[in-house]
């Protein structure tokens, strides 16, 4: 199988900031990559799909980037709304995995 | 607006079989572009893919729950099901189930999750 390691595990950050989440694949999955947002309580929500596109009604502040094994989400600058857990999956393999979450605190 | 909701028993008593039913409304399951799958969340940790179906009724399983799981749908009622055997208290979990965009294989509808604890 696939293995998805995320990093930070977690990370504190305050309203405005710039924030950067890695994805990195145990081998390469091409731009088969997609991000989740899941907030307490409630389903995960799809952000990024194949990497680098933006998920129809997502804001704009959100962005992919990666390709083989390196993958990163940004978040340009941080809303109030924004403070979740995020996960990254892997498509590229019909056994589908996912990342160990990071989860997006408030400093 | 398609929507996807589970349903099913909330307690499932150990060695028994875990069945859920997932109902898709406001669209038809019977769709090339989507196929269905099935995700679960033990309480406080990740998510992990149990195994998702096409219309046509081929299915892919998780390596590690395929001896247990059975995916099957049902196009004339809108439906896909999950069935787990021989359960323990590591299967309790809220499990969701989702559509998967083809030719993406992300799963951009999600329903509400159901919460089955698995306990005597």
């Amino acid at each position: 199988d696939i293995q998805m390691t995320q990093s930070p595990s977690s990370l504190s950050a305050s309203v405005g900031d710039r924030v950067t989440i890695t994805c990195r694949a145990s081998q390469s999955i091409s731009s088969y990559l997609n991000w989740y947002q899941q907030k307490p309580g409630k389903a995960p929500k799809l952000l990024i799909y194949a990497a680098s596109s933006l998920q129809s009604g997502v804001p704009s502040r959100f962005s992919g980037s990666g390709s083989g094994t390196d993958f990163t989400l940004t978040i340009s600058s941080l809303q109030p709304e924004d403070f979740a857990t995020y996960y990254c999956q892997q498509s590229y393999s019909t056994f589908i995995t996912f990342g160990q979450g990071t989860r997006l605190e408030i400093k | 607006q398609l929507q996807l909701q589970e349903s099913g028993p909330g307690l499932v008593k150990p060695s028994e079989t875990l069945s859920l039913t997932c109902t898709v409304s406001g669209g038809s399951i019977s769709s090339s572009s989507y196929y269905w799958g099935w995700i679960r969340q033990p309480p406080g940790k990740g998510l992990e893919w149990i195994g998702s179906i096409y219309y046509s009724g081929s299915t892919y399983y998780n390596p590690s729950l395929k001896s247990r799981v059975t995916i099957s749908v049902d196009t004339s009622k809108n439906q896909f099901s999950l069935k787990l055997s021989s359960v323990t208290a590591a299967d309790t979990a809220v499990y969701y189930c989702a559509r998967t965009v083809t030719v993406s294989d992300a799963f951009d509808i999600w329903g509400q999750g159901t919460m089955v604890t698995v306990s005597s």
